[in-house]
């Protein structure tokens, strides 16, 4: 079985500008995760997909957005790109029913991306 | 506001003895706890998932414990080795539906031969 891929697995970008993070999903698996995780700290919740549809937010701005496609993959959008926002952005994938579960989550190895 | 704090200092031991991290959850009542491993530049793997009705769960030389009356969590590993350092989370889910699995800060354990 295929295990999450993330990509690019390093980003270098210029406060301001745009920047699309993509993420394949475990075979099988129907729900992406994203989380952001600054140096030294637990990766925090960016949002959750579920069958294309959105399926939860944490506390992150509009201008982090996402798409997850009908063969379950994702992208994360980040617009208008800030210092803060320089962390490794982590992907992950699970099997769900959509509502509260206790799947473990199948992490890849993120993307580092570096705003200058 | 909901926490959730590990005793995030490094965490040094020597190998052969047991490690004990710990995990500490406020205003939430969690259905489920899971812990993982991070190795640096990696992403987390899974390694545990403990119910609320569970008190204990173990796998190989791994131990989890989960108290929710003291809100907290108890994780071991036995006869510790070199390979064993790394970074190890706590992850709790809420029950409502959409809930995503938060996160503590992590827990980075050392083990020196």
């Amino acid at each position: 079985e295929t295990g999450v891929t993330q990509s690019p697995t390093h980003l270098i970008k210029t406060r301001g500008q745009q920047v699309t993070l993509r993420c394949s999903s475990q075979s099988g698996h129907n729900t992406v995760s994203w989380y952001q995780q600054a140096l030294g700290q637990g990766p925090q919740f960016i949002f959750q997909y579920y069958r294309e549809e959105e399926n939860g937010r944490g506390n992150f701005p509009p201008r982090f957005s996402g798409l997850q496609f009908p063969n379950y993959s994702s992208e994360l959008n980040v617009n208008a790109l800030e210092l803060d926002d320089s962390a490794l952005y982590l992907c992950a994938s699970s099997l769900s029913s959509g509502t509260a579960n206790n799947s473990p989550l199948h992490f890849g190895n993120g993307t580092r991306l570096t705003v200058t | 506001s909901q926490k959730i704090e590990q005793n995030s200092e490094a965490l040094n031991i020597q190998e052969g003895k047991t490690a004990t991290l710990t995990c500490n959850y406020t205003n939430y009542s969690p259905a489920y706890l899971q812990w993982y491993r991070q190795d640096p530049g990696r992403g987390p793997v899974f390694l545990l998932l403990i119910r609320e009705n569970e008190k204990e769960k173990r796998k190989e030389r791994l131990k989890v414990t989960f108290d929710t009356t003291l809100k907290q969590s108890l994780f071991h590993i036995t006869a510790s080795q070199p390979a064993d350092s790394a970074t190890y989370l706590c992850a709790l889910f809420g029950n409502q539906a959409g809930t995503a699995l938060i996160f503590g800060k992590g827990t980075t354990l050392s083990v020196s031969s």
